[in-house]
């Protein structure tokens, strides 16, 4: 089975301007979370939906956004782009609730100029 | 006071040695955690996840939780030049969905 699937790979974009990033779990995952890794720091968790339903929010400003689609692939949304927002961006499949162990794609490195 | 604390490292040992790698957190509500691999410039790669007090042992690897003292840690066993990575350490509460409390990791140089 394949694992996780994140595109693009990488992007440099300016600042102010929005970025969509794609993701696609693991066949027969319903649930996907993003989360941003800065450099030298662990991944911090953005957004988490499972059953095309937002099922947690982490501390970042609505800037960003997501939805899952009805094959539970997803996007995750940022508007005006800041230079903090250059990062690793995550997405992690599991399977459904409970104690699950996550998958993480390749991620998309994110660079903001 | 982040959720999950880990010391940043580097931490060195030689080929064949035990690595020991811990982290200690402040939400009791945590109530599984997980440990991830992560190589430079790549994702980060599960590698054990623990949720019972105790041990846990995966081939060369082992997960030990203590509730109590609200402490983590992994053992590796026989190290490999390839272990060398960063490890990360990831608590999750029992009502969070899956949102994961990472700590910031602890690089782990094995020398030949």
């Amino acid at each position: 089975d394949a694992g996780v699937t994140q595109s693009p790979t990488h992007l440099i974009k300016t600042r102010g301007q929005h970025v969509t990033l794609r993701c696609s779990p693991i066949s027969g995952h319903k649930s996907v979370s993003w989360y941003q890794q800065v450099l030298g720091q662990g991944p911090q968790f953005i957004f988490q939906y499972y059953e095309k339903e937002e099922r947690g929010r982490g501390n970042f400003p609505d800037r960003f956004s997501a939805r899952q689609f009805p094959n539970y692939s997803s996007e995750l949304n940022v508007n005006a782009l800041l230079l903090g927002d250059s990062a690793l961006y995550l997405c992690a499949s599991s399977l459904d609730t409970g104690p699950t162990k996550q998958y993480f794609g390749p991620g998309t490195r994110l660079t903001v100029t | 006071q982040k959720e999950v604390e880990q010391n940043s490292g580097p931490l060195s040992v030689p080929e064949g040695a035990i690595a020991s790698l811990n982290c200690t957190y402040s939400d009791r509500g945590s109530q599984s955690f997980f440990w991830y691999r992560q190589y430079s410039g790549k994702s980060p790669e599960l590698i054990m996840f623990i949720y019972s007090n105790g041990d846990k042992e995966d081939g060369r690897f082992t997960a030990q939780l203590n509730k109590a003292s609200q402490y983590v840690s992994l053992l590796i066993r026989d190290s490999q030049p390839s272990d060398s990575a960063t490890y990360l350490c990831a608590g999750k509460r029992s009502n969070s969905g899956y949102a994961l409390n990472f700590g910031k990791g602890t690089s782990l140089l094995v020398t030949p």
